[in-house]
């Protein structure tokens, strides 16, 4: 099993449409969870961090569920500057404070 | 602030050849930077934790003898892909920890440096 894993899509969606990503991790020492974004051909982009109460960030909503070990970034009114693959990384505070990264999820926003 | 910057940003070599990166804290010192290595469609997979001072800390399946990591000072890390093969060709990423932030989670990303080894 993947220590960290994700839906690859591509999403393909309409401006305007809410998507929701999903992640499962499987490491239940991890302490930090985040969402990137990955331009192509660029490096990640840290979104924004997810905290155990949930945050939200303008049209972003990220959602941590440790019992469960599972995250979710929800982007509402998607626009087409949205279109990137969206990177799911958790910290093993138990191995050394790595980051590891899942597959990435793509998505398109189309007109 | 915290910048992370790479160079070179590209590099086409022949096989055989070494070819190295260099990953730079422009505003802020790193104990602790990682180099990770992407591949087209695929996510990045950590290569090795590269702690200034000591010898970097390499990651399963990943050959410390053809990927020589070094980290000299607080604010430079570079990696050296020897005798490099067309496999070897991928996007390298390398990420800095901001040594205040050591107790956090913050790293930045470099923009990466494309390799191509025909």
């Amino acid at each position: 099993r993947k220590e960290v894993e994700q839906d690859p899509g591509p999403f393909n969606v309409p401006e305007g449409a809410t998507v929701a990503f999903n992640c499962t991790y499987s490491n239940s020492a991890s302490q930090s969870f985040f969402w990137y974004r990955q331009d192509c051909r660029k490096e990640p982009k840290l979104l924004m961090s997810v905290y155990s109460s949930g945050n939200e960030d303008g049209r972003f909503t990220a959602q941590l569920n440790r019992a469960s070990q599972y995250i979710s970034l929800l982007i509402r009114d998607s626009k087409l500057s949205d279109s990137a693959t969206y990177l799911c990384v958790v910290n093993f505070y138990n191995q050394g404070g790595k980051l590891i990264f899942g597959q990435g999820t793509e998505l398109s926003v189309k007109p | 602030g915290a910048v992370v910057s790479q160079h070179p940003s590209w590099v086409i070599c022949k096989s055989g050849t070494s070819v190295k990166i260099e990953c730079r804290s422009l505003d802020f010192q790193a104990t602790t930077m990682f180099w990770y290595r992407q591949f087209p469609k695929q996510s990045l997979m950590l290569m090795a934790t590269s702690n200034e001072g000591s010898k970097a800390t390499y990651e399963q399946g990943v050959e410390k003898d053809k990927f020589l990591i070094n980290h000299a000072s607080l604010t430079l890390s570079t990696l050296t892909v020897t005798s490099a093969h067309p496999e070897d060709s991928s996007f390298y990423i390398c990420s800095a920890r901001d040594l205040e932030g050591y107790s956090t989670d913050t790293q930045y990303f470099g923009p990466g440096t494309r390799l191509t080894v025909l």
